[in-house]
């Protein structure tokens, strides 16, 4: 099974910074890489899949880069809805694996 | 508009039963591959299983924690995808969640296989 680990498993930023969230897949997965916000008590949202390519519309403020095994999920100036959890999944290969999630929080 | 909504989820005995329903509306379920995932209380994603489209025989595939206990099912005619758990323990109590795959049609590649809609979730605890 391919492993996905983001880091950090948890942020404090304030409103307006700019934060990125890291996720590395123990073998290579191509750009097979997606990335889902989950607001507590929600559903999971699509944001990007193709490691790099939005959701239909998510906003331009974020974004995402890598390919192979390391991956980047960046959200270029955080606003008051953006605090969630963000979660990185490889389509790769089965089983289909999940990150163990970032929670952004208010600081 | 795509609207996924899961229903069937309870309370249910170790070594119990259980279906689950996934009602489809707003695109053809038919052409496209269908999965579930599961998250336990307080836990993080787990994709639990995927069935292939019409176009691909229908075919499945499971994690290995469910592989042997969990079968997921369609039925085109009615919008409907299903999960029938068996075996259930307490490890399975978690909010099931059904997602739509992207591709649709007979050719779906690895690049177009990525979630795209997701449903709101129904609760499963397995608790004696």
């Amino acid at each position: 099974d391919i492993q996905m680990t983001q880091s950090p498993s948890s942020l404090s930023a304030s409103v307006g910074d700019r934060v990125t969230i890291t996720c590395r897949a123990s073998q290579g997965i191509s750009n097979y890489l997606a990335w889902f916000q989950q607001k507590p008590g929600a559903a999971p949202k699509s944001l990007i899949y193709g490691a790099s390519s939005l959701q239909s519309g998510v906003p331009s403020k974020f974004s995402g880069s890598g390919s192979g095994t390391d991956f980047t999920l960046t959200i270029s100036s955080l606003q008051p809805e953006d605090f969630a959890t963000y979660y990185c999944q490889q389509y790769n290969s089965y089983p289909l694996t999940f990150g163990g999630g970032t929670k952004v929080e208010i600081k | 508009e795509v609207r996924l909504v899961e229903s069937g989820g309870g309370l249910v005995q170790p070594g119990g039963s259980l279906r689950l329903s996934c009602a489809a509306s707003g695109f053809t379920l038919s052409d496209h591959y269908m999965d579930w995932v599961r998250q336990a209380p307080g836990k993080g994603l787990e994709w639990v299983g995927r069935i292939r489209n019409k176009a691909n025989s229908d075919t499945t595939e499971y994690a290995a924690s469910v592989k042997g206990r969990f079968t997921i099912s369609r039925d085109d005619s009615k919008n409907s995808l299903y999960l029938q758990m068996n075996s259930l323990t307490t490890e399975d109590t978690a909010v099931y969640f059904c997602a739509r795959v992207y591709c649709s049609g007979s050719n779906c590649p690895w690049g177009k296989a990525y979630f795209d809609y997701w449903g709101q979730g129904t609760l499963v605890t397995v608790s004696s």
